[in-house]
């Protein structure tokens, strides 16, 4: 049974600070990892990695993938307040054969809290 | 541009009665179409998919069902809802070749 595993559960830090959310997986036919932001609503994408030890960066966010170890890292440098949400981590995968559909398994997600 | 809309955004319904809750996209041809239901707390558990009109695969089995009579519509339903069924439904869409998927707003359905 795929398997996507993120750590740590919950992580309340002060602004300014850095932070690391992690996410190990076990999945068959693994095609990619991404990373999702979810505040209250619906999860807005941040990031897709294919390939691992190549950085993806988006101003203060910048996400990692070790095919090896099956494991990505997300990192948030000078954390604020509006960072505060849950981060989710995906793997995508091929539903079917033959199709074009392909499945995301979720995490259970980082919830982060950024204090002022 | 791409959009993704669903409705209700909120909806509390008694156990036994009937469901039915839309999504649409907009801005884009043959998208693969997700329903995910997440529990509080928890990650996105994915319930069917569909690659095409009238193409829907299932996969938790459940009292739900879902059907998408048109290209960009995806509606998913139930005939008796359970106190189980509460939680945050979210439709989502992806074009082909692409593994991201985009989320609409979502439903936050509680059943009583």
């Amino acid at each position: 049974e795929d398997k996507v595993v993120q750590s740590p559960l919950s992580l309340v830090v002060h602004e300014g600070d850095t932070v690391t959310l992690n996410c190990s997986y076990e999945v068959t036919n693994f095609r990619s990892l991404l990373w999702y932001k979810q505040e209250k609503k619906a999860p807005t994408f941040l990031f897709m990695l294919t390939s691992s030890g190549i950085e993806k960066k988006s101003g203060r966010l910048s996400s990692i993938l070790d095919k090896k170890e099956l494991f990505s890292i997300l990192n948030i440098t000078a954390t604020q307040t509006g960072d505060s949400a849950v981060y989710l981590c995906a793997v995508a995968r091929d539903l079917i054969s033959s199709g074009s559909a392909r499945q995301l398994t979720f995490g259970s997600g980082t919830q982060l809290t950024v204090l002022p | 541009s791409q959009t993704i809309h669903q409705w209700p955004a909120t909806l509390v319904q008694p156990v036994g009665s009937p469901l039915s809750l839309e999504c649409t996209v907009e801005g884009t041809s043959n998208p693969n179409l997700y329903w995910y239901r997440q529990a509080a707390g928890r990650g996105l558990q994915l319930l069917f998919y569909s690659i095409g009109i009238d193409q829907i695969s299932s996969e938790v089995p459940q009292n739900l069902s879902a059907s998408r009579p048109q290209d960009r519509q995806f509606i998913l339903s139930s005939k008796k809802l359970l106190l189980s069924d509460s939680g945050f439904y979210l439709c989502a869409w992806r074009s082909g070749g692409r593994d991201e998927q985009y989320f609409g707003p979502g439903t936050r359905l509680t059943v009583t």
